[in-house]
């Protein structure tokens, strides 16, 4: 069974740091493109990052470049948001999920369950 | 960048309702063009891909169709379980998601 399985969310202050983990199992991670989106409460969803799958490509919406870092390590079939400078309109929950290629003109067709970040002092 | 617009918002049905949501592109995707569903609390979930293609194991109760900058999501007979937030995304430049439609009982 194909799974994702986030960690690493949690309360931090504006302008702090944190880093999320998404375990893959149950498909070849390393053939497939991944990317984290994310939903802010009561908002609609918006895609964060995006990497390729052997990581040379990465991508990062304008709301969050220059603050936060996609990642992977395919030997550990994890995939990592690196997060720093962290705002109030940064707390949504974020989904890690799969691409349908190796890179670009993918949709995502697993979604993790989700982990939460709230960012507030 | 690729902005996506959904129409209606909100959308109140009754079982056994045909329901017909719209989604438009700023620019021409082709048909690079997906639909979800959302449950409250819960992961999206992917319906149709490439405007009209229907996902594994999702109901053929749902169809897409269009191409270009016109889309639309088709629920020929809605039933219980289709009470969601239901979301087209484009994947022709980045990602784009449009803001929702809810679905809701009449």
């Amino acid at each position: 069974e194909v799974q994702l399985l986030e960690s690493g969310g949690g309360l931090v202050q504006p302008g702090g740091s944190l880093r999320l983990s998404c375990a893959a199992s149950g498909f070849t991670f390393s053939t497939y493109a991944m990317s984290w989106v994310r939903q802010a409460p009561g908002k609609g969803l918006e895609w964060v990052s995006g990497i390729s799958d052997s990581g040379g490509n990465r991508d990062h919406a304008d709301s969050v470049k220059g603050r936060f870092t996609i990642s992977r390590d395919n030997s550990k079939n994890t995939l990592y948001l690196q997060m720093h400078s962290l705002r109030a309109e940064d707390t949504a929950v974020y989904w890690c999920t799969k691409g349908t290629t190796a890179y670009y003109s993918y949709y995502m067709d697993v979604w993790g369950k989700g982990t939460t970040v709230t960012v507030s002092s | 960048d690729i902005q996506m617009t959904q129409s209606p918002s909100t959308l109140s049905a009754s079982v056994g309702d045909r329901v017909i949501i719209t989604c438009r592109a700023s620019q021409s995707i082709s048909s690079w063009l997906a639909w979800y569903q959302q449950k409250p609390g819960k992961a999206p979930k992917i319906l149709i891909y490439k405007a009209s293609s229907l996902e594994s194991g999702v109901p053929s109760r749902f169809s897409g169709s269009g191409s270009g900058t016109e889309f639309t999501l088709t629920i020929s007979s809605l039933q219980p379980d289709d009470f969601a937030t239901y979301y087209c995304q484009q994947y022709s430049s980045y990602w784009t998601f449009g803001q929702g439609t809810k679905v809701e009982i009449k």
